[in-house]
């Protein structure tokens, strides 16, 4: 099976800061990758899907790149709402593995 | 609206039984594949479960298969997780979730998540 790896595992960031995560598949999954944001107590939520296409009202500050093993997950400009985890998860086939996971919060 | 709405949820011993359900609404359910996420406390997301709309194709993750069993009631707009064997490792918060596509494998993620219900695993 696909393993799925993130890094990194947590990170503290300034308000305005550009954030970097980055998402890679233990072997090629094309651009079968969706990014989702949980935050505490809360249900999770797709941000991005097809490695890249920014889901239905999700802001534009977030842009996700990448195809094949390695993908990136950014936030251009760091905002307080944004104190998530983030996840990366694999479609091209099952199982539909989940990363897991980078802890985002503010510094 | 689409809505998902988990049930069943319960604290059980070490070995017992317990069926989860998801009952849909908002959408044409017989049309979607759907799975099973769950969530260990404090811990990340684990895919363990999806099925077609058919119900004639399922899959498993390993950690659960052979005793956690994904079914769907199109009739009832209902999916189920029939869970037996239960393990301390399989607590956690079960969600019920939907492809944004017909087919997880169409390529655009899970859409709509429900709220998740609790397993607790324990003597």
């Amino acid at each position: 099976d696909i393993q799925m790896t993130q890094s990194p595992s947590s990170l503290s960031a300034s308000i305005g800061d550009r954030v970097t995560i980055t998402c890679r598949a233990s072997q090629g999954i094309s651009n079968y990758l969706a990014w989702y944001q949980q935050k505490p107590g809360k249900v999770p939520k797709l941000l991005i899907y097809g490695a890249s296409t920014l889901q239905l009202g999700v802001p534009s500050r977030f842009g996700g790149s990448g195809s094949g093993t390695d993908f990136t997950l950014t936030i251009s400009s760091l905002q307080p709402e944004d104190v998530a985890t983030y996840y990366c998860q694999k479609y091209n086939s099952g199982p539909f593995t989940f990363g897991p996971g980078t802890k985002v919060d503010i510094k | 609206e689409v809505q998902l709405l988990e049930s069943g949820g319960d604290l059980v011993q070490p070995g017992g039984s317990l069926r989860l359900s998801c009952a849909a609404s908002g959408f044409s359910f017989r049309s979607y594949s759907m799975a099973w996420v769950r969530q260990a406390p404090g811990k990340g997301l684990e895919w363990i479960s999806s099925i077609d709309g058919g119900g004639d194709k399922t899959e498993h993750a390993d950690s659960v298969r052979g005793r956690l069993t994904i079914s769907r009631d199109n009739s009832k707009n209902t999916l189920y997780l029939q869970m037996n064997s239960l393990r301390i490792e399989d607590t956690g918060v079960y969600f019920c979730a939907k492809p944004s596509s017909y087919m997880i494998t169409s390529g655009r993620g899970f859409d709509y998540w429900g709220q998740g219900t609790l397993v607790t695993v324990s003597s």
